[in-house]
């Protein structure tokens, strides 16, 4: 069965410390790997999207690696600020489907001051 | 552009009612879908289109019918509500994938849903 777990489930950190957030999959054949934000009642917003040649891609303080081997991916955010504060979702593409997308549960962020 | 817009943002609904959560594009996308999210889960696939007048059946469709008449609007409708309908829909649209590409999905705002 196709899962995407992440962890941790909920984490708390400082304003200006850095955090990474996990990602493992058992999706297959894979396709590719999609990090979203989603802040507090609102819609994901993506922030990477990775291919099965890409090990490492970033999006300003935001650096999502992928190790296709392990199928583990990582989201590293760099000096968190306040508006940090939101869910990440880990999302795989692929499957024996085609390109259907399967979500993890999310990691909640909260960053405080 | 708008984007995806969806309405209402809030609904609450009593057992046996029907509704339909409305969804729209104004970005030309051939691929569209409606998820639930549940607390603790990832979101789950209810149904989804790739193109007017085809649809298909995700993870979770039971409960819940759709139609695309138009690209730009795909309606999602319960036709007699369940307490365990309970949840946040979203709706999400894209181009539609080819070969291994890899484009972007944009999702709406939401419709936090409650049935009593």
């Amino acid at each position: 069965k196709n899962q995407v777990e992440q962890s941790p489930q909920s984490l708390i950190i400082l304003e200006g410390k850095n955090c990474t957030l996990q990602c493992n999959y058992t999706v297959s054949p894979f396709s590719n790997l999609r990090w979203y934000k989603q802040d507090t009642g609102r819609g994901p917003v993506s922030l990477t999207i990775m291919t099965f040649s890409e090990n490492t891609k970033s999006n300003g303080r935001y650096t999502a690696t992928l190790d296709a081997d392990t199928k583990q991916s990582s989201l590293h955010i760099t000096a968190s600020q306040l508006s940090d504060s939101a869910s990440y979702i880990c999302v795989v593409s692929g499957g024996n489907a085609g390109n259907m997308l399967t979500f993890g549960g999310g990691t909640r962020l909260m960053v405080k001051p | 552009n708008a984007g995806v817009t969806q309405t209402p943002k809030f609904q609450v609904l009593k057992t046996g009612q029907s509704m339909t959560l409305q969804c729209a594009q104004d970005m030309n996308h051939e691929y569209m879908s409606w998820y639930r999210q549940d607390p603790g889960m990832g979101l789950r696939l209810i149904h989804y289109s790739v193109g007017a007048g085809i649809t298909d059946q995700g993870e979770v469709p039971n409960g819940y019918n759709v139609s695309r008449s138009t690209t730009e609007d795909f309606p999602l409708r319960l036709l007699s509500a369940a307490p365990s309908q309970t949840s946040v829909y979203f709706c999400a649209s894209r181009r539609t994938s080819s070969g291994n590409s890899y484009n972007e999905q944009f999702f709406g705002p939401g419709t936090r849903l409650t049935v009593l």
